[in-house]
């Protein structure tokens, strides 16, 4: 079984600022993980994702992840935020022993993510 | 660039009403998925679909609940007597064959409101 912690249902950053949003996972295996991006009126995005390569994930929009085992902890940040990314923002986890890959997500409750100017 | 398209954007029902959302997914995709959102809540797993049949569903997904593919374009979600709690954004998703776990492209949603 897997489940994913969002610390934080909001979060709000000044323009220019570091933006560092908390994702927590518990998973029974080795996990796959993501975050997702979510526009007003349009649907989820892929941001980036980790599948047991590269610890330090890049993703689009200048934004980035690690993940680190030992804390159990995918969290995202960008190191200069912008007001194009305001947003509701999911983590999300899959199990990777999953058969057929036609597994489903479990995500995070959101962050949103406030840009001041 | 292809996108997954989801009809209509709004559903207004009564309860114990039957309810078909519809979803188009990306035309080369095998894998289509369901997930829904409570207002306020995370996004929840409903069903995944492959070959004609379902793969995975978890434990919202009753009785009341099927999944269709009628056709070679159309991924339809079947809620046969709406409840009050079934109001909800309902998210349609689909992927490649291959390639990695999850990378799975989302509609903009339905949301369906029960009276």
């Amino acid at each position: 079984a897997q489940s994913v912690t969002q610390l934080g249902s909001h979060v709000s950053v000044s323009e220019g600022a570091l933006v560092l949003l908390r994702c927590n996972y518990s998973s029974s295996v080795p996990p796959y993980l993501f975050w997702y991006v979510q526009y007003p009126n349009q649907g989820l995005q892929l941001l980036l994702k980790y599948t047991s390569a590269a610890t330090l994930v890049k993703g689009i929009n200048g934004f980035e992840a690690e993940f680190k085992k030992s804390e159990t902890s995918f969290h995202l940040t960008k190191p200069s935020a912008h007001m194009s990314d305001a947003a509701e923002y999911f983590c999300a986890v899959s199990a990777t022993n999953s058969g057929g890959g036609a597994d489903g997500l479990t995500f995070g409750k959101g962050t949103h993510l406030i840009i001041q100017p | 660039e292809p996108e997954v398209t989801q009809t209509p954007s709004h559903q207004v029902t009564q309860m114990g009403q039957e309810v078909i959302l519809r979803c188009v997914p990306i035309s080369n995709h095998l894998y289509f998925y369901w997930y829904r959102q409570i207002l306020g809540q995370k996004v929840e797993f409903l069903v995944s679909f492959y070959n004609n049949e379902i793969s995975e569903k978890s434990e919202i997904f009753d009785d009341q609940f099927s999944v269709e593919r009628p056709d070679g374009s159309n991924f339809t979600l079947k809620i046969r007597s709406t409840k009050l709690e079934d109001s909800a954004m309902y998210f349609c998703a689909s992927r490649l064959a291959g390639g990695l776990v999850g990378i799975q492209y989302f509609g903009a949603g339905t949301r369906l409101s029960v009276l």
